[in-house]
């Protein structure tokens, strides 16, 4: 497609369901970025895959959440029982190259999804 | 340790007078530094970006921001607002090890008519 893809645009769970987060990057982009958006707040890192490899995980806040990309294109963000502290905009971005070869990579943001938890 | 200090949580000018958004960072290397403007219901859109080539980088819509080492600043200016300038804006620190973009929390820029 012409730009990174999130669905869905709008979640709205309940406090202990589980709720899955796809996301569509740029057809041939290596790197795959997860980061959580809360209200008022700048983007705060969740994790970081090159191609199918999860390189950094180390911004997910509990076990709770997990993330994959198991044949490098699509990436689901999934979190387990939800908690009212999850709601927050979910932001999937991707660059072309590893970003460990350059530092001034551009980042491609999705509209992300905004999830809420009653 | 990295971090991005965005010193105005909101920013409000007159349609057509200047635009001073600023950014001060911290970080153990010289890092890549970004602006990035998020309009409402939309994706995060990069302005600019420092490649350590000039310290005066040029983005998209007019915007300009300057990088001065000695201060660890990278403020982002607009000769002359517009209407549609108004938005969120981050600065984003990217350190030149490891992978993470550590974003402000933000400044959002009201343009009254």
């Amino acid at each position: 497609g012409a730009g990174v893809s999130q669905s869905p645009r709008y979640k709205v769970a309940k406090r202990g369901q589980d709720v899955a987060l796809r996301c569509d990057p740029i057809s041939g982009h290596v790197s795959l970025f997860w980061y959580q958006q809360a209200l008022g707040q700048g983007p705060e890192f969740l994790t970081y895959f090159q191609n199918e490899a999860q390189l950094d995980k180390s911004g997910l806040p509990s076990d709770r959440f997990f993330a994959e990309r198991p044949e490098g294109s699509v990436s689901t963000l999934k979190i387990q029982r939800t908690q009212q502290e999850d709601s927050a905009v979910y932001l999937c971005a991707s660059s072309l190259r590893s970003i460990g070869v350059a530092t001034n990579e551009k980042l491609f943001f999705g509209s992300g999804t905004q999830l809420s938890v009653l | 340790a990295q971090s991005v200090t965005q010193l105005d949580s909101h920013v409000s000018v007159s349609e057509g007078t200047p635009v001073l958004l600023r950014c001060n960072y911290s970080s153990s290397y010289s890092p890549s530094l970004f602006w990035y403007v998020q309009h409402p219901n939309k994706g995060l859109q990069l302005l600019l970006k420092y490649t350590s080539a000039a310290t005066l980088v040029k983005g998209i819509n007019g915007f300009e921001a300057e990088f001065k080492k000695s201060e660890t600043s990278f403020h982002l200016t607009k000769p002359s607002a517009h209407m549609s300038d108004a938005a969120e804006y981050f600065c984003v620190v990217r350190p030149n090890t490891g992978n993470q973009f550590y974003f402000g929390t933000g400044t959002s820029l009201t343009v009254i008519p």
